[in-house]
């Protein structure tokens, strides 16, 4: 099974800051998928990217695939109390098996 | 997008008991279905996966007699947990996917405490 390091394991900021959540392998993924996931709640898919260099954007949020698929990013732009969370990267492995990375707790203050 | 449906939500359960946790998706054809595990503070764990009418993979460290999962339709997968003990005390979240693939929609877990 590859393994998915995500970095910091958890951030604390200010509303209106800007952060930048990251999520490195060794292996390549033929994809990867980032999800939010509210506490007691089942995790919610926030985006795939399938192409190396790829990068996405959702309102405030953006995410990149590395040229090599083996590492993303996750940047927020003035972070709001709303986007506080636990943030997962997932890479794809094989057909449809998902390999989770340790999660990052984000939380932003009013 | 596709809904996912987990019941219950809860459930607290004496040492030694079984308790079944079923798995729906509502709205779509689920070939495969995938169990996870999350302890506090950590992150998902995959279990085991399953195929409508075949029996489950299970990743390594998973304990199948234990671990009993049945996915006898489309729509519906359940993992019971025999005889269970403290050391299972965790939140099981089950997910599922179409023929498509790509993607895999979460149920809402299940808190499971075992006294």
């Amino acid at each position: 099974t590859q393994l998915l390091e995500q970095s910091p394991q958890f951030l604390s900021i200010q509303e209106g800051e800007n952060l930048t959540v990251y999520c490195n392998s060794s292996s390549v993924f033929s994809s990867l998928q980032w999800y939010r996931q509210e506490p007691g709640e089942g995790p919610v898919l926030l985006v795939t990217v399938v192409t190396g260099g790829e990068v996405k954007k959702l309102k405030r949020l953006t995410f990149q695939f590395g040229d090599a698929r083996k590492d993303s990013s996750l940047h927020i732009t003035a972070a709001q109390p709303g986007d506080t969370g636990l943030y997962l990267c997932a890479g794809i492995e094989g057909a449809q098996k998902l390999v989770f990375g340790q999660g990052t707790r984000l939380t932003i203050n009013p | 997008g596709a809904v996912v449906s987990q019941h219950p939500s809860r459930v607290i359960c004496k040492s030694g008991t079984s308790v079944k946790i079923e798995c729906r998706s509502l709205d779509f054809q689920a070939t495969t279905m995938f169990w996870y595990r999350q302890f506090p503070k950590q992150s998902l764990m995959l279990m085991a996966t399953s195929n409508e009418g075949s029996k489950a993979t299970y990743e390594q460290g998973v304990e199948k007699d234990k671990f009993l999962i049945n996915h006898a339709s489309l729509t519906l997968s359940t993992l019971t947990v025999t005889s269970a003990h403290p050391e299972d005390s965790s939140f099981y979240i089950c997910s599922a996917a179409g023929l498509a693939g790509l993607e895999q929609y979460f149920g809402p877990g299940t808190r499971l405490t075992v006294t």
